[in-house]
């Protein structure tokens, strides 16, 4: 049931744009994206629910295609703070609770 | 305070140790969870309690053991524990256990089997 990301690794200057795509073979009820410094917990980004539309975080945003059963994580301008791994996390109608499953993680890095 | 704070920060046990790890939030939060992470590898589930009660064990062997004493309070007791085991233990909390609510992460413990 883990949801698959791409691409699992990316480096970025800074002010560049970048894409993380998260996958999912079951339909999805809702969509979390993580960001998760070294050593550091997972902190929210935003969360995307069937249905509903396009969330932001600062020039972060990200959008949910609920027939592809996919999410993208689009970060524009990138900042150094940028820097870290993204997770996206899914839940299932068939649980009926926020039980998630996190994908397989996203490295980026933003040098100057 | 949106604050989840995890203890002890760091652990080192032996295979025959008994130790415990606490978490507490003060959000008000009535779902609170465990998740296990090993480097390089997203946080996978563990346990979740909803309203003080276990809702959801993931299948996890019984040297995990769960706590949940009141609302603010999560422990994982820890017996005869593998070096496999040996991960970042992440707590994290929610304002229930509905369907797409945020979870706020603690910390973590990471914890060491030698």
């Amino acid at each position: 049931q883990q949801p698959v990301q791409s691409p699992q690794a990316v480096i970025l200057r800074e002010g560049e744009d970048a894409v993380i795509n998260c996958s999912s073979s079951k339909a999805l009820y809702s969509v979390h994206w993580y960001r998760q410094k070294h050593g550091e917990a997972p902190v929210f980004l935003m969360i995307l629910l069937k249905g509903g539309e396009q969330m932001r975080h600062e020039k972060i945003s990200a959008s949910f295609n609920e027939k592809k059963q996919q999410s993208s994580l689009y970060l524009t301008a990138s900042q150094l703070s940028y820097s870290g791994t993204y997770f996206c996390g899914t839940d299932y109608d068939q649980t009926g609770a926020n039980n998630l499953f996190f994908g397989t993680g996203t490295r980026l890095t933003v040098i100057p | 305070d949106t604050e989840v704070t995890q203890t002890p920060k760091h652990l080192v046990m032996g295979m025959t140790n008994k130790k415990s790890l606490k978490c507490e939030q003060h959000m008000g939060h009535r779902a609170m969870y465990w998740y296990k992470q090993k480097a390089k590898k997203p946080p996978e589930l563990m346990f979740v309690y909803s309203y003080e009660k276990l809702s959801i064990n993931e299948s996890v062997p019984s040297r995990f053991s769960p706590e949940c004493p009141n609302s603010s309070l999560l422990n994982l007791h820890l017996h005869a524990l593998q070096p496999e085991d040996s991960a970042l233990y992440l707590c994290a909390s929610s304002q229930d256990e509905r369907l797409a609510v945020e979870q706020y992460f603690g910390p973590g413990t990471r914890l060491t089997v030698t």
